[in-house]
């Protein structure tokens, strides 16, 4: 069966410093990958989307970049964070005719 | 671009009773996918329901039903005898059959369920 696991779960950063989220699915081949984030109390906004390795589509402009290194391997980053930044961070993917299965977040705090 | 509006930020129902939650979406696409997902407090994303555009039937999981309404882009889920563990944000979700497949999120509406 499929998995997603991303890491970490919870991070406190302070302005200026560097980001890297990381996602991984198993279990699957090729999958769409996908980064959402969540402001407190707000729906999902899409960041990144991946079809592909290397393929990456951005949805909002902004300080956030993303990376797909590996077919199943999908990365956030930020060289340098902002306040703003804070949310809370949600991977996906999907393969074939499933639905997005989402992993459990990284809630980030930027102090 | 396609927009999703959930026009209740909140509800709440009795424990053993029905409540509806709306939604609207606004696309030029025919062909697409509609979905519900809830967010306990522990906020993991879980599936609760999924339509595809081209079926005229009413996707129904459980105590879990919609009424999908194509001419009038409303998508509703009605959930029936409610459970306190129905607790949670509740997103109506729209999905364009293309190569993204990317989700586009409802604001939420987070339902109370009360013993």
């Amino acid at each position: 069966s499929q998995t997603i696991h991303q890491w970490p779960a919870t991070l406190v950063q302070p302005v200026g410093s560097p980001l890297s989220l990381e996602c991984t699915v198993e279990g699957t081949s090729n999958p769409n990958l996908y980064w959402y984030r969540q402001a407190a109390g707000r729906g999902l906004q899409l960041l990144f989307y991946s079809v592909g390795i290397g393929q990456i589509s951005s949805e909002v402009p902004q300080n956030l970049s993303a990376s797909r290194p590996q077919d199943r391997q999908f990365i956030l980053s930020s060289k340098k964070l902002l306040l703003s930044d804070s949310g809370f961070y949600l991977c996906a993917w999907r393969g074939g005719n499933s639905p997005l299965h989402f992993g459990n977040g990284t809630r980030l705090t930027v102090t | 671009a396609q927009t999703v509006t959930q026009s209740q930020p909140e509800m709440s129902v009795q424990e053993a009773e029905t409540v509806t939650l709306s939604c609207t979406y606004d696309t030029s696409e025919n062909n697409y996918y509609l979905f519900w997902y809830k967010q306990p407090p522990s906020r993991q994303m879980i599936l609760v329901i999924r339509q595809e555009a081209y079926k005229q039937q009413n996707a129904t999981e459980n105590r879990f039903s919609v009424n999908f309404q194509k001419a009038a882009k409303s998508f509703s889920l009605k959930i029936s005898d409610s459970q306190l563990g129905d607790t949670a944000m509740y997103f109506c979700a729209f999905m364009r059959a293309d190569s993204s497949y990317k989700l586009i999120f409802g604001s939420g509406t987070r339902l109370l369920v009360r013993p």
